[in-house]
């Protein structure tokens, strides 16, 4: 299997800062990367898809770049909204796997 | 607009069979897979399997033995079977729709069905 690891696992930050969330894969997962926010009480939400491809709706302060094993996402300007576990999972081979999570708290 | 919602009992016995549905509706459920994952309280989400339209499955390894997918495409339905279920497979369980079985991210979720495992 896949191992997907995320840096860190937790961060509080205030609002307007830039926030950047890492995601390491095991081995070569070319760019089928993609990020999923997930409120509390809440199922999981698409952000981003095949490493840099913003989800329809999906307000333009997230990105996602990378390639290979190495993966960030970031939010360019925090919201208060933004609260949230954000996950990263590969889509090159299953089994699928997701990374442990990244806590964001906003100050 | 696409909708996915999980139905199935929130309380099963240790070492019985956990059933779920994923009804489908706002759009056909070809051309796509239904991928079940599931979230222990707490923690984080786990791949258990997929199913395409026309029946064909992908489990995860780690469950295989105890998994079963099936799909109904009259009722627009996807099910999931876990046999012989213990105390660690109490979770959230979502169904979550992709469009091919490699590649592609899981674009449409339900909203998750809490099943405990308890006597």
């Amino acid at each position: 299997d896949i191992q997907m690891t995320q840096s860190p696992s937790s961060l509080s930050a205030s609002v307007g800062d830039r926030v950047t969330i890492t995601c390491r894969a095991s081995q070569s997962i070319s760019n089928y990367l993609n990020w999923y926010q997930q409120k509390s009480g809440k199922a999981p939400k698409l952000l981003i898809h095949t490493t840099s491809s913003l989800q329809s709706g999906v307000p333009s302060r997230f990105s996602g770049s990378g390639s290979g094993t190495d993966f960030t996402l970031t939010i360019s300007s925090l919201q208060p909204e933004d609260l949230a576990t954000y996950y990263c999972q590969q889509s090159y081979i299953t089994p699928f796997t997701f990374g442990p999570g990244t806590k964001v708290d906003v100050k | 607009q696409v909708q996915l919602q999980e139905s199935g009992p929130g309380l099963v016995k240790p070492s019985e069979t956990l059933s779920l549905t994923c009804s489908v509706s706002g759009d056909s459920i070809s051309p796509y897979y239904c991928n079940w994952i599931r979230q222990p309280p707490g923690k984080g989400l786990e791949w258990i399997g997929h199913i395409h339209y026309r029946g064909s499955t992908d489990y995860n390894p780690s469950l295989k033995s105890r998994v079963t997918m099936s799909v109904d495409t009259s009722k627009k339905q996807f099910s999931l079977n876990l046999s012989s279920v213990t105390a660690a497979d109490t979770a959230v369980y979502y169904c979550a729709r992709v469009s091919s079985a490699y590649y592609t991210p899981l674009d449409y979720w339900g909203q998750g069905t809490l099943v405990t495992v308890s006597s």
